[in-house]
């Protein structure tokens, strides 16, 4: 089975902190996504990666970065956390190509 | 920009009916297309993947896709309370001519479903 985990369940910083949220899949997948979910609003793509090193913006990547220096690792950063990034926030990853993502259990994240 | 549009909901169903979600896309040549189940408070799970036009069945669920109508649907017979949850439809589109989708999946805003005993 796909296994892709996130660091944390539940995670609760202050404002202007940095904040690293880490993602980590055993699948060997090309593919890396962060997605954040809230109410109303669906799944928003932050960012993805095809590759090592690769990147590219989603839809809503204001405000955050990631880095992929390993391919079975992708990491979310939070450059100065603010209220509204208090969401949910979700790390998927899949093969190159027309195969479906595989998600990990997400991580709360609240912004005090 | 591409489109995912899901039954509003929410659906509501007895225990042991059928339940019935549609999916319709706007991008004509997307590919592939994908179910995923999630219930409140967790991740999205995927339960289906259909790549071509027909029907594909797995247990109780069955996927249908209709290319030329632009529409995708998942059934559930004889439903059960823990179907209770809201399904996400996913679309990935088909990027021809040097261009790639590089896996990303366009998804649909949801129907939630209560199967009441």
């Amino acid at each position: 089975d796909v296994k892709v985990t996130q660091s944390s369940r539940y995670l609760v910083k202050r404002t202007g902190e940095k904040v690293f949220l880490e993602c980590v899949q055993d699948m060997d997948h090309e593919n890396m996504f962060w997605y954040r979910q809230d109410p109303g609003l669906g799944l928003r793509l932050i960012y993805f990666s095809y590759d090592v090193k690769m990147k590219e913006k989603g839809d809503i990547p204001e405000g955050y970065s990631v880095s992929r220096e390993k391919k079975e690792r992708f990491s979310l950063i939070l450059e100065s956390a603010s209220t509204n990034q208090t969401s949910m926030y979700l790390c998927a990853s899949s093969f190159l190509g027309d195969q479906p993502q595989h998600f990990g259990d997400g991580t709360r994240l609240s912004i005090l | 920009q591409k489109e995912v549009e899901q039954n509003s909901g929410p659906l509501s169903v007895p225990e042991g009916a059928i339940a019935s979600l549609n999916c319709t896309y706007s991008d004509r040549v997307s590919q592939s297309f994908f179910w995923y189940r999630q219930y409140s408070g967790k991740s999205p799970e995927l339960i289906m993947s259909i790549y071509s036009n027909g029907d594909k069945e797995d247990g109780r669920f069955t996927a249908q896709l209709n290319k030329a109508s632009q529409y995708v649907s998942l059934l559930i017979r004889d439903s059960q309370p823990s179907d209770s949850a809201t399904y996400l439809c996913a679309v990935n589109p088909d990027l021809n001519a040097g261009g790639t989708s590089y896996g990303k999946l366009t998804f649909g805003q949801g129907t939630i479903l209560t199967v009441h005993p």
